[in-house]
């Protein structure tokens, strides 16, 4: 079935420096969402990707949609307390199959 | 004020027991979800429901039951069965789940205790 891999699992960086989450799909994927989730939240969307190579920015935050629809990945320039949270992607496959990857916790040091 | 609600937010029950958690929306979506969390493991799927009176099972249903008599609410029975029900319960929906746009709306959540 649809696996989707997310690394790293935890992630702690000074406030200031990069970070960087990776996701690879087991199968090609018809789009790719991104999702954060505050300590004690609930997911909230970041954005959808859509298209082979497709890159989108917000703010600080770049999301990458590989060109065989496989991997994504999504980098924050000059990480900020505010960052701190759970990143989750969130691949469509098949039969429009949803399936989140297992999350990157971001812990930002001030 | 469009979104989803779930409650109640925190529950406890004693080992045994069925309960129901409930998730009600006003977003006029369509396709309603049920996710478990538990540390480490990320979101899974436990049921999803893509029209009224139809849902189907998701990677882990076992020892789950769901109803969807009403577009707006799609309540989740956690029952005896279920062997390790401790977990943070979310709720999500989709405008409809065979658009190609499919953002999912996620309520608060429902944190479930199983004494």
């Amino acid at each position: 079935g649809q696996q989707v891999m997310q690394i790293p699992q935890y992630q702690h960086v000074q406030e200031g420096e990069d970070f960087t989450t990776y996701c690879n799909s087991s199968t090609t994927l018809s789009n790719i969402q991104w999702y954060k989730q505050r300590p004690g939240g609930h997911p909230v969307f970041l954005i959808q990707l859509v298209k082979s190579g497709e890159v989108k920015k917000q703010k600080r935050l770049t999301f990458q949609f590989g060109e065989a629809k496989k991997n994504s990945s999504l980098h924050i320039t000059a990480t900020q307390t505010t960052d701190v949270g759970t990143y989750f992607c969130a691949g469509t496959g098949g039969y429009q199959k949803v399936t989140f990857g297992i999350g990157t916790k971001l812990q930002v040091i001030p | 004020d469009g979104g989803i609600t779930q409650s109640p937010k925190y529950l406890f029950r004693k080992e045994g027991q069925n309960v129901t958690l409930s998730c009600e929306q006003n977003l006029n979506h369509d396709a309603m979800y049920w996710y478990r969390q538990d540390p480490g493991q990320g979101l899974r799927l436990i049921y999803y429901s893509q029209i009224v009176n139809d849902f189907q099972k998701g990677d882990i249903a076992e020892g789950y039951s769901v109803s969807r008599e009403k577009k707006e609410s799609f309540p989740l029975t956690v029952t005896s069965a279920q062997k390790n029900p401790t977990a943070f319960y979310l709720c999500a929906s989709t405008l409809s789940a065979g658009s190609s746009y499919n953002e999912q709306f996620f309520g608060p959540g429902t944190r479930l205790t199983v004494l």
